[in-house]
């Protein structure tokens, strides 16, 4: 059936620098790949999405690329802060409203 | 707007008792899905909503698991009995004609 691949399932990088989350999907005909981030205790909100008509979105220090002919998208955070600290997912469309989540990646922010 | 709203936001229950869980949507989103978390599995859709019907409900682990929306403004998703291992954080979901799915702020059931 329709499968989200996340990696890392963690990850810790030292404050100020870049941190990379790569997801793969088996539907061809997903067409929408939201990012969502999750705080401790907290709901998932949306960060960044991008659909399959373009490569690359960027917003202030967050990016997404995507790799249709791969079915790869990774997302991509420069200069990380503390903030940035939590458990992030990738997610993509596979039939109507309906998409399905990555196990998720737990990002660690070091001082 | 409140944006998704779900209660109660803590349930603690004895296991064979019948839990409720309440989801109220944002007004004019469409589609509403209902999620569940665990450590173990992660984000899990359980069924989702397309005005008021179900559309999905290949996600509902058992019988003991139903669904309902009686109208554009409420959902209920009830397990009857409840055990232990349904012991999770249930959340709501709703999208309207984009395609962002916006969160409730979760249950989190715990089954003694």
């Amino acid at each position: 059936g329709e499968n989200v691949e996340q990696h890392p399932s963690t990850l810790s990088v030292q404050e100020g620098d870049s941190a990379v989350i790569k997801c793969t999907y088996s539907d061809s005909a997903s067409n929408y790949f939201p990012w969502y981030k999750q705080e401790l205790g907290k709901r998932p909100q949306l960060i960044i999405d991008i659909r399959s008509n373009v490569g690359e979105k960027k917003d202030q220090r967050i990016a997404v690329t995507l790799n249709k002919t791969a079915k790869h998208f990774s997302l991509h955070i420069t200069e990380t802060q503390p903030e940035d600290s939590a458990v992030y997912f990738c997610a993509a469309s596979i039939q109507d409203d309906k998409i399905i989540f990555g196990k998720g990646t737990r990002l660690h922010i070091l001082p | 707007d409140a944006g998704v709203i779900q209660s109660p936001r803590h349930e603690v229950t004895e296991m064979g008792q019948e839990v409720t869980l309440r989801c109220k949507p944002i007004s004019g989103h469409n589609s509403l899905f209902w999620y569940r978390q665990t450590m173990m599995r992660g984000l899990e859709l359980l069924i989702y909503f397309n005005n008021n019907v179900p559309i999905d409900d290949s996600g509902m682990p058992e019988d003991r698991f139903s669904a309902k929306m009686p109208n554009a403004s409420f959902s209920t998703l009830k397990i009857q009995p409840s055990e232990p291992r349904d012991s999770a954080v249930y959340f709501c979901a709703t999208t309207g004609l984009a395609d962002e799915q916006f969160f409730g702020p979760g249950t989190r059931l715990t089954v003694l």
